[in-house]
């Protein structure tokens, strides 16, 4: 077990094109989740899975943003049409279901810059 | 509406110094509450984390926070700060049931002047 593992660590990419973002969780947990941060504020719940199954989505996620965990191990997060405002750190996160309540284990994200 | 927040946006220390960060929350029912730590160029890290029971709480490094029920808070205090505490910290709390997902505060950077 090496931790939370994400890919890549940065990205830069134009406006308008799209990007996709992994996520590789401790094997045991079950539980899988993505923020994002913005300089100087604390990370945001977007969505999160368990198992393969996607069980909440914040409003922040809109409809250019799209996650998946097809088979309930590694996720990925695309964003289409990227637009400046989604430059920030996505951060991914994971835990076991019953022991989530024990906190999370993070990733050391993925920086995005839209230009 | 859940939230933590978290009243100082950046606390500069010197060595040797005491350190309290405040941490106030809104969350109906019974909750958990942790403290993070994001040390620079690094992931966030769990520093410590309280659940039930003896509300002060200690972590790593000789941190510890005490959960105020009737205060809604759960402040975060060292005795004696060092150089190597520069990070940015963050409160953050969640639901009692497992599919309580957790909220953060905005955070607090700490500088310390050697």
């Amino acid at each position: 077990d090496t931790g939370v593992s994400q890919n890549p660590r940065h990205k830069i990419t134009k406006r308008g094109q799209n990007v996709t973002f992994r996520c590789d969780p401790i094997s045991e947990h079950n539980r899988l989740y993505w923020y994002r941060q913005t300089l100087g504020q604390g990370p945001e719940f977007l969505t999160y899975f368990q198992n393969e199954a996607q069980l909440e989505k914040s409003r922040l996620l809109s409809d250019r943003f799209s996650a998946e965990r097809p088979k309930g191990s590694f996720s990925t997060l695309e964003i289409q049409r990227t637009e400046q405002g989604d430059s920030a750190m996505y951060l991914c996160a994971s835990s076991f279901e019953g022991r989530t309540n024990y906190g999370y284990t993070f990733g050391s994200g993925t920086r995005l810059t839209v230009v | 509406a859940q939230s933590v927040s978290q009243h100082n946006h950046h606390v500069i220390l010197s060595e040797a110094a005491s350190l309290e960060l405040g941490c106030n929350y809104s969350y109906g029912g019974t909750v958990n509450l942790f403290w993070y730590v994001q040390y620079p160029g690094q992931h966030l890290q769990l520093l410590l984390k309280y659940f039930s029971g003896d509300p002060l709480v200690k972590g790593i490094k000789g941190f510890e926070a005490e959960f105020i029920k009737s205060k809604f808070s759960f402040n975060l205090r060292k005795p004696s700060v060092q150089w190597s505490d520069t990070a940015e910290y963050f409160c953050a709390v969640t639901g009692y049931s497992s599919a309580s997902k957790i909220i953060f505060g905005s955070g607090t950077r700490l500088s310390i002047r050697p």
